[in-house]
């Protein structure tokens, strides 16, 4: 059981660049999320989904797109990569209890956009 | 709206003392309230986790956390803090009526003193 997965761990992208970070749990979770942590600013959400075919955006989705078409995986787009998407992404999934459950988080994937 | 606020941004503490970090939320029912540890980088760790009944709940590696309603509060205690503790807790409100989204506080890092 590997629990939540995420590559690449490290990127660096130049600017106007696109990108995929790929996400897969094992733990067949109705709930997956992305966030964003950046120094000084704890987690902020960028699209969430409840199922497979459904997403939502967070808090901050601007610059990003997603999808989930199976339950295991939801990777993250970025599509002109910004020097303010600098960031560390982390992935992470809940069962079906959703904001009532623990979170599973991924080892995060580190992005530089230069 | 729903936010998590962790008022101390660094704390250093020496090994053996105790130790408290706050927390307080807002949200507009009741909450589910998590305190996850991050070591650097990995990614989020469940410490422990509030949804009803006691309102001093037990969680791994000798934490504890006390839930006060009328505070809006949800700080991290450990009687004795080992040097292995050093590493950036996150306090996160659940919120299972507002889309099934976590909010997460700006963290607090933990150094501690030998």
């Amino acid at each position: 059981n590997a629990g939540v997965t995420q590559t690449p761990k490290f990127r660096i992208l130049k600017i106007g660049q696109s990108m995929t970070l790929q996400c897969t749990q094992d733990m067949n979770h109705n709930y997956m999320y992305w966030y964003r942590q950046d120094p000084g600013m704890g987690l902020k959400l960028i699209y969430y989904s409840v199922g497979a075919g459904i997403t939502d955006k967070g808090e901050v989705p601007n610059g990003y797109n997603v999808s989930r078409s199976t339950t295991e995986d939801f990777p993250l787009r970025l599509e002109l990569a910004a020097p303010s998407q600098t960031s560390v992404y982390f992935c992470a999934s809940t069962g079906t209890g959703g904001g009532g459950e623990t979170q599973y988080f991924g080892p995060g994937t580190r992005l530089l956009v230069l | 709206a729903q936010s998590v606020t962790q008022p101390d941004i660094h704390i250093t503490v020496s090994e053996g003392a105790s130790l408290e970090l706050r927390c307080n939320y807002s949200y507009g029912a009741t909450p589910y309230l998590f305190w996850y540890v991050q070591s650097p980088g990995q990614g989020l760790q469940l410490l422990l986790k509030y949804f009803s009944g006691d309102t001093l709940v037990q969680g791994i590696k000798g934490f504890e956390a006390e839930f006060k309603r009328s505070q809006s509060s949800f700080n991290l205690r450990k009687p004795s803090v080992h040097w292995s503790d050093a590493a950036e807790y996150f306090c996160a409100v659940g919120a299972p009526l507002t889309g099934n989204q976590f909010y997460f506080g700006t963290g607090t890092s933990l150094t501690v003193i030998p």
